[in-house]
């Protein structure tokens, strides 16, 4: 099935500052990458997403971009505020089943 | 509000007991899931169901039970909780997109 492992495990930036957090994936017919976000004590909540037709999206401070050959794809945050402080997790979609695997999860904290 | 409602938030039980957790959504998908999940760590698929009257096993194997008698509800069951089953149970369902909407979740600590 389908592998994601996801890096870094904590992150640490100053407010203002860019944060990347990287994955990569087994699968190479994944077709299909969310990034969750999870603050302290809420439910994930999808942020942005990409398909393997595509190389980059961007949602205002937020993008992913993917690179099917290599088998990864990172979610990039810019200008950093506090409220971006919380867990984001990627997912891929893979073939076995049509479902979503996650990686561990990242850590982020923005320091004022 | 269409949602997705999970009780209880919060479950403090005895070991040897028997639990349901509940899951119900008010958006009309078709496709539903459980993940398990420790604070702020990964989220393991445990159970998933694309409609009524199926289920499967996802890639953390478990020994709770799911039914899908209804497309709204899908409820969890473990026949007798032990300690290591203290977790978060988080339960997701999604439309013909690939969006998941996640419940609230329910805190389990089995003493």
């Amino acid at each position: 099935g389908e592998n994601v492992e996801q890096h870094p495990s904590t992150l640490s930036v100053q407010e203002g500052d860019s944060a990347v957090i990287k994955c990569t994936y087994s699968d190479s017919a994944s077709n299909y990458f969310p990034w969750y976000k999870q603050e302290l004590g809420k439910r994930p909540q999808l942020i942005i997403d990409i398909r393997s037709n595509v190389g980059e999206k961007k949602d205002q401070r937020i993008a992913v971009t993917l690179n099917k050959t290599a088998k990864h794809f990172s979610l990039h945050i810019t200008e950093t505020q506090p409220e971006d402080s919380a867990v984001y997790f990627c997912a891929a979609r893979g073939t076995a089943g049509n479902k979503l695997t996650f990686g561990g999860g990242t850590r982020v904290l923005v320091k004022p | 509000e269409a949602d997705i409602y999970q009780t209880p938030r919060y479950l403090v039980i005895g070991t040897g007991k028997k639990i349901t957790l509940e899951c119900s959504q008010t958006m009309g998908h078709d496709k539903m899931y459980w993940y398990q999940q420790d604070p702020g760590m990964e989220l393991h698929l445990i159970h998933y169901s694309y409609g009524v009257n199926s289920t499967e096993k996802g890639d953390l194997s478990s020994e709770s039970t799911v039914s899908r008698i209804r497309t709204e509800h899908f409820p969890l069951t473990l026949e007798s909780a032990r300690p290591s089953h203290t977790s978060q149970y988080l339960c997701a369902s999604s439309d013909g997109g690939e969006k998941l909407f996640f419940g609230s979740g329910t805190q389990l600590s089995v003493l």
